[in-house]
Order: structure tokens, then sequence, then C-alpha cells
């Protein structure tokens, strides 16, 4: 079974800050992803990486495979970010692929 | 393009009754799941099915939940009677199958209060 932690579980930010959200896995996996939940249960994918480093936008995500460790990271943070954060690993691959969540990361970003 | 469709979005309901969610996938994805979220965790798995089959249901309780999924398209989830510890967000997300690492697509969910 593969456990998926994130940290903080709750991060309180002033608008402009640079935030930082952590994820640690324990074994193997296809695919990390960085997901966005708004209050109303609302998901949105925000990433899927394999290995390197993605941006979008105010929004990078980062993946070391051998240190089992990715990070999220949001610049010049605004209140509209504010959200549950949700790190997920993917294995399997095909009509397979299953997703384990970690138990998200609230973030609250004031003006 | 339409995204995932659930129903009801909320739903009270007394313990030992029953409810049922619907489902309807993105047009053409294969794959659909219903995932349970209980307040303050992230989503579990409840079943997985890849058109009409089920792929895994290891930790569906089958002695209360059922899933159906008859003519590969839309989903019921069902509980059957309810208890306390089923107040949950329960969501359903949809893929396409034909890559490696599929992206989830998520419905708004179904928020069940059981009382």
């Amino acid at each position: 079974k593969n456990e998926v932690e994130q940290s903080p579980q709750n991060l309180t930010a002033q608008e402009g800050e640079f935030i930082t959200i952590n994820c640690s896995y324990s074994v193997g996996i296809s695919a990390l992803h960085w997901l966005q939940q708004h209050p109303g249960g609302g998901i949105v994918s925000l990433f899927m990486l394999s290995s390197g480093k993605k941006k979008h936008g105010r929004l990078i995500a980062t993946i070391n495979i051998q240190e089992k460790h990715s990070s999220l990271h949001i610049t010049a943070s605004h209140p509209r970010d504010s959200a549950v954060y949700i790190c997920a690993v993917g294995m399997g691959g095909g009509s397979n692929y299953k997703l384990t969540f970690g138990k998200g990361t609230l973030l609250t970003v004031n003006p | 393009e339409a995204g995932v469709a659930q129903s009801p979005r909320y739903k009270i309901i007394e313990k030992r009754q029953s409810v049922a969610f619907w489902c309807n996938p993105i047009s053409g994805h294969a794959t659909l799941y219903w995932y349970q979220q209980i307040l303050g965790q992230g989503p579990k798995l409840l079943i997985q099915f890849q058109n009409n089959g089920v792929v895994d249901d290891s930790q569906l309780p089958k002695d209360r939940f059922s899933a159906e999924r008859l003519k590969g398209v839309d989903s019921t989830l069902k509980i059957q009677p309810a208890k306390l510890e089923d107040s949950a967000v329960y969501l359903c997300a949809s893929s396409l199958s034909s890559g490696t690492y599929n992206e989830q697509f998520f419905g708004p969910g179904t928020r069940l209060t059981v009382l």
C-alpha cells in the first residue's frame, strides 16, 4: 500500500507570498498528480508529472523520483488561490491506472 | 465539452434509509470511478469501471453499497441501509483509457448527510 503524506495540513499566507506544499510517498509510482479542491467539492487537476518540473502560470510542480518527494509552489499568491491542494500518486497504467490521495493541504491566502 | 455530471448535489437522510447517486461521465470516457471523501480526508476509491465491467471494487463495503454501469455510460451508486459513518462527499470521475497515465476529470460531488 502506498502512503501519501502532505505537509503542512493547513497554511495561511498573506497575498503576494511564495507558497510551498510538500508531498512524500512510500513506494514506486507511475506518475504524481496535484489537484485543487474548492469549497463545494469540485476537484480540478493542476499537474500530472513523472519527472522533473512543470509550470503553469504562477504554479510550479516538481518531483524527485529518487527521494519520493514532490512540491507544489505558488508564486505571488492571491486570495483566489485559497483552496485545498491534494497530492495523489498514480500506479498501474491504462484502464488499471489508480490514484491514491493525500489528505490535502488547506491554503488560505489573506488580502 | 460537458464535464462530469452528478446528481443530486446534496442529500440528507436518516440512518437505515436508502439513497442513490447518479453520475454521467464525459462522453467517450471508458473508465469511471466512484470515490468517498470524508471531511478532512482525501478521496478513497470505492469502485472503478471500465465500460460496463468492474475493474476494482476491493474497497466497496458490499454489504451495503452497490454500483452499476449497465450500458457502459452513466452509473448509479446505492447505499442500503445507510449508517452515520457514510456521511461524506461522493465523487464521480471519468477518464480515457488510451494513455498510460490518465487524467481523471471529477464531477461536483454529492454531499450526503446521514442523521
